[in-house]
This record gives structure tokens, C-alpha cells and sequence, in this order.
């Protein structure tokens, strides 16, 4: 695709139930990331893959939270038994990290409010 | 351990200079990121820095000096569209980004 496109853009839920967050990246992009923004606050990494890997999961906040990419294409995030501080933006990044020097092209994000 | 700092709100007037500074503390450098995010969108790429000294691109700059820990990000001629948030960021071990929590930056009449 042109962008990389995040559904749903808003997600509101009730506390407890679980939420699955899709990322669809850029064609043809190897690395894909995905972060956390609460609302006046930077960005706080959560996952990033590598292919279908993930090398580095030391970012999930909890095992409330799972992660996982097929197709080297698109990742979904779920979030089990939600809770209020989970409310948040989840954004997704992805690149073509042949590189140090590449840069991030991220979604327009999704909006999760737990209730 | 990995820390990036940045103020946390700056105000500048329209057809001013500003400038955002970040500084940063890593135990692997791989180069320094700008990013600008305007409220409720996606961050978009600004500038990158892996050796010192200034990057120029329009009316934005970028400077970095890595014996310090040191960059900043210059605004010229600013703009009301210019009302963002600006974060540094970089990437450790190439892969993981670690991004400042972002200045926002109001730009007044």
C-alpha cells in the first residue's frame, strides 16, 4: 500500500475484554514497530519485528500483551483482559532498516479507550 | 541505559527562530532522529544526524555533537503550521527506537 494503515482508528472497550489492533505496513518494508503514546506523553516502544520475528519483545508491559506478524506483511497487537491504563494511542511503524540511517514511516495510529 | 531529554513546551512567535534541544545518553550510537508529530496525527520524519555538525534542509536544521550527547533542532522563519510536537529519537542496535518524549512547540501571531 502507499501508507502504513492501522484499523480500527478508534476502539472503545469495555475493562476486561480483549482488543486486536491490525497494522498493514508499507509493501515491501522487513521491519515493523509498535508503539505506545498516552495522551501529552512521548513515544513508549512496545515490540519490533523482523521479518515474521520478534528479537526484541522487552518492551510489551505485560503478558496481558502478545504480538505477532505473518506473511512478512501484517502484525496484529492484542491486549487480553484490558485495562483502564491501557487506554492509549498504538501506533505502528515500519521501514526498510537496510540501514541505521532509515527512517520511520508510521500510522495514523489507533485511539483504544478501556472504560 | 538508554535516556533522551527534551524541554517539555517551548512558544515561539510567528517569523521567529526556535530552537529544540535534545540531549541523550546511549551506550550504542547509530545516528539521531528528528521527528515532527502534530496533535492527533502520525509522526513524520524531519532530519537524521550521524556525524557532527549541522544538517541543513530548508527552513529546518539539525545539529548534532556526539562527544556531547547533543543535538538540536532549528526552526527558521516560523510558521502557525509549525505548532507541533518535535521528538528526537534514536536507534539502538539499528533496530529500537527510543524517542524523547517530544517538546511541543506553540507558534503564536
Amino acid at each position: 500500500g502507499a501508507g502504513v494503515s492501522q484499523s480500527p482508528s478508534n476502539k472503545v472497550t469495555e475493562k476486561g475484554k480483549d482488543v486486536e489492533l491490525r497494522c498493514d505496513p508499507i509493501s515491501g518494508h522487513t521491519a515493523l514497530y509498535w508503539y505506545r503514546q498516552r495522551l501529552g506523553q512521548g513515544l513508549e516502544f512496545l515490540i519490533y519485528f523482523q521479518g515474521n520475528s520478534a528479537p526484541d519483545k522487552s518492551g510489551l508491559p505485560s503478558d496481558r500483551f502478545s504480538a505477532e506478524r505473518t506473511g512478512e506483511s501484517v502484525s496484529t497487537l492484542t491486549i487480553q483482559r484490558t485495562q483502564q491504563e491501557d487506554s492509549a494511542v498504538y501506533l505502528c511503524a515500519s521501514s526498510t532498516q537496510t540501514g541505521p540511517g532509515e527512517k520511520l514511516f508510521f500510522g495514523s495510529g489507533t485511539q483504544l479507550s478501556v472504560l | 541505559g538508554q535516556n533522551i531529554d527534551q524541554p517539555t513546551e517551548m512558544t515561539a512567535t510567528e517569523g521567529a527562530i526556535v530552537q529544540i534541544n535534545c540531549t541523550y545518553q546511549t551506550s550504542g550510537f547509530n545516528g539521531l532522529f528528528w521527528y515532527q508529530q502534530h496533535a492527533g496525527e502520525a509522526p513524520t520524519f524531519l532530519s537524521y544526524n550521524v556525524l557532527d555538525g549541522l544538517e541543513e534542509k530548508g527552513r529546518f536544521s539539525s545539529f548534532l555533537s556526539r562527544s556531547k550527547g547533543y543535538s538540536y533542532l532549528l526552526l527558521k522563519e516560523l510558521q502557525m503550521k509549525d505548532s507541533a510536537s518535535y521528538l528526537c529519537a534514536y536507534p539502538y542496535n539499528f533496530n529500537k527506537f527510543y524517542f524523547g518524549s517530544g517538546t511541543k512547540l506553540n507558534v503564536k501571531p
